[in-house]
Parts: C-alpha cells; sequence; structure tokens
C-alpha cells in the first residue's frame, strides 16, 4: 500500500497568518493526491482534488500544489472557521489509504 | 441535496455481528462506486471497503478482509456493512462516502455521511 507522511502532526497558528504543511508519497502518485477538512464530531469535507483542484465553494484562501511524491497546502490568512484537521488522501490506487492528519490549532 | 445517513451502529461484544446501512439520496444511487470509512476515537481516517456501481468489483482494507462484507441494494439506495469477528480494535466511528471522480479520472471521497459509532467491548 502506498504510505503518505503529513508534517507537522500539529501547528499552532494565529488568524491572519499564512500556513503551509506537507504530505509526502512513499510512491510515485502523480497528482491523484486530495485533501480534507475535518472539523470535531463532523464527517471530512473535501477541500481539494487533483492536488491543486480547489472544489466549489471552497474559499480561494486554500490552495493545493505539488505532484509525484511531495504535496502542500497552503491557507492564507488563516480564519478562525479554519481550525481542524487536514489529512490528504491518495487515489493514485484502489487502495485508497490518508495520510494521519495535520491539526491546526489556534495559538 | 445530495445526502448520506448511516444507520446500525452501537455497543457489541468482542466476536460479535453488526450490520451498518447507508441510505442514499439526492443523486442517482446506481452510478456511483461507494466506500466505507472509519475512524477510531481520536485518530485518523482508514479505508475500509469499496464496492463498484453495479456491485461486481469490491475491495477490502487489509484490516477488515475475511471478517467485513460490503453490499449494495441499487433499487433501495442502500449500502451496507457486515461486519463478523469483531474485536477491540474495530471501534470507531464508520462513514459512508461517494467515490466521485473528474475530468481527469481522478477519485475523490464526496460527499461524505454523518457517521455511525461502532463500539467493540466486553
Amino acid at each position: 500500500d502506498i504510505q503518505l507522511t503529513q508534517s507537522p502532526s500539529s501547528l499552532s497558528a494565529f488568524v491572519g497568518d499564512r500556513v503551509t504543511f506537507t504530505c509526502r508519497a512513499s510512491q510515485y502518485i502523480s497528482t491523484y493526491l486530495n485533501w480534507y477538512q475535518q472539523k470535531p464530531g463532523k464527517a471530512p469535507k473535501l477541500l481539494i482534488s487533483g492536488a491543486s483542484s480547489l472544489q466549489s465553494g471552497v474559499p480561494s484562501r486554500f490552495s493545493g500544489s505539488g505532484s509525484g511524491t511531495d504535496f502542500t497546502l497552503t491557507i492564507n490568512s488563516l480564519q478562525p472557521e479554519d481550525f481542524a484537521t487536514y489529512y490528504c488522501q491518495q487515489s493514485f490506487t484502489t487502495s485508497w489509504t490518508f495520510g494521519q492528519g495535520t491539526k491546526v490549532e489556534i495559538k | 441535496e445530495v445526502q448520506l445517513v448511516e444507520s446500525g451502529g452501537g455497543l457489541v461484544k468482542p466476536g460479535g455481528s453488526l450490520r451498518l446501512s447507508c441510505a442514499a439520496s439526492g443523486f442517482t444511487f446506481s452510478g456511483y462506486s461507494m466506500n466505507w470509512v472509519r475512524q477510531p476515537p481520536g485518530k485518523g481516517l482508514e479505508w475500509v471497503s469499496s464496492i463498484s456501481s453495479g456491485g461486481n468489483y469490491i475491495e477490502y482494507g487489509e484490516s477488515v478482509r475475511g471478517r467485513f462484507t460490503i453490499s449494495r441494494d441499487n433499487a433501495k439506495n442502500s449500502l451496507y456493512l457486515q461486519m463478523d469477528s469483531l474485536r477491540a480494535e474495530d471501534t470507531a466511528v464508520y462513514y459512508c462516502a461517494r467515490d466521485s471522480f473528474d475530468d481527469s479520472s481522478i477519485h475523490y471521497f464526496d460527499p461524505w455521511g454523518q457517521g455511525t459509532l461502532v463500539a467493540v467491548s466486553s
């Protein structure tokens, strides 16, 4: 199975900060990488598919980049509602796998 | 509105069985593959199983293979997960999620249900 490693596992930031976190795949996955946001007690929500395609309704302060094995999710001007856990997921193989998550907390 | 609603969770003893259901609405259920994903308390997401739109192609994660069975009834717009030989480590919130894909055939899970909690304990 393809392993996804997210870093950092958690970070603290202020409202208004620009934050970036990464997802590294154990093997080449082209751009078959999706990002989800999950708030406590809620189901995950798709933010970005195909490494960089922002889903409809997702604020433009979110952006994704990368291909191959290294990917990033950036949030420009962090807002109070963005404090959550973010997961990457690969869809290069049908044994779908998720990263362990990055928790974004308020500083 | 596209909606997925899980049910069937609860407390079960180790070695026991449970059947989860996921009711779909707001889209043509028979046109989509479907998935189960679980999340142990305080931990990350783990894909459990997938089933193709017609039900003829099925995959399982290694941790549940041989114990869990995924199925669907397109006439009832419903997805199921039969869980047998349950273990404490199967304790999790179980989500159903639609398998969608874009013009580049990149698959993703959207939307997700609200989840149902399965607790395996004596």
